[in-house]
């Protein structure tokens, strides 16, 4: 059964510093892995799919890459904003039905 | 533009009542998901359907069900015998071409 972890559960950062969120799974025979952002109240935001066959994926200042044989994602944050304060969750697929596997999340505080 | 609706935002539940979600999609995506979200638990899934008029249980089904009568709608309703329904339930929808999430904004459910 696949799992997913997300460690640490909550980082704060001052404004302007790049990061990295890290994202680990157990079983590496996944389809794609994709990471979402979500506001408190709010629903989920596709902010990148990697597809199996891919290391990475590239979206403004934000930059995912995937090494299935380590079973580790991360996402990388350049110049961090306090509006980048939110839940980044990542989610493997694997498996039949499409069904994703969750993390539990890291809350990211950027201090102005 | 394309997306996923969810309604109502706030739902508020009487015990021994059943109430029913809504979900919308005019993505055109087979594949329809529900899931329920409790602080520090992550999502888990309740149910998910792959094709119009059939759907699987998922890891939390006990005390929900479903129809997915229209390849767009896939309405969730919770029921009496759900004993701690209180959570944000949020419905997402996907390819069967494995091309990621797109998820609702959320309902979130309180049980007075």
């Amino acid at each position: 059964k696949q799992e997913v972890t997300q460690i640490p559960a909550a980082l704060s950062v001052p404004e302007g510093e790049n990061l990295v969120l890290n994202c680990s799974f157990t079983d590496s025979a996944i389809y794609n892995l994709q990471w979402f952002r979500q506001d408190p109240g709010k629903g989920l935001t596709s902010l990148l799919l990697i597809q199996s066959s891919q290391r990475e994926q590239t979206s403004g200042r934000l930059n995912a890459s995937l090494d299935k044989s380590s079973g580790r994602s991360t996402l990388y944050i350049a110049a961090s904003q306090p509006g980048d304060s939110a839940t980044y969750l990542c989610a493997a697929d694997t498996g039949a039905n499409s069904k994703l596997t969750f993390g539990k999340g890291i809350t990211l505080s950027v201090r102005p | 533009d394309g997306g996923i609706t969810q309604s109502p935002k706030y739902l508020f539940r009487k015990e021994g009542q059943n109430v029913t979600l809504s979900c919308e999609q005019n993505l055109n995506h087979d594949a329809m998901y529900w899931y329920r979200q409790d602080p520090g638990q992550g999502l888990r899934l309740i149910y998910y359907s792959q094709i119009v008029n059939d759907f699987q249980k998922g890891d939390i089904a006990e005390g929900y069900s479903v129809s997915r009568e229209k390849k767009e709608s896939f309405p969730l309703t919770v029921t009496s015998a759900q004993k701690n329904p209180t959570a944000f339930y949020l419905c997402a929808s996907s390819t069967t071409a494995r091309g990621g999430y797109t998820f609702g904004s959320g309902t979130r459910l309180t049980v007075v």
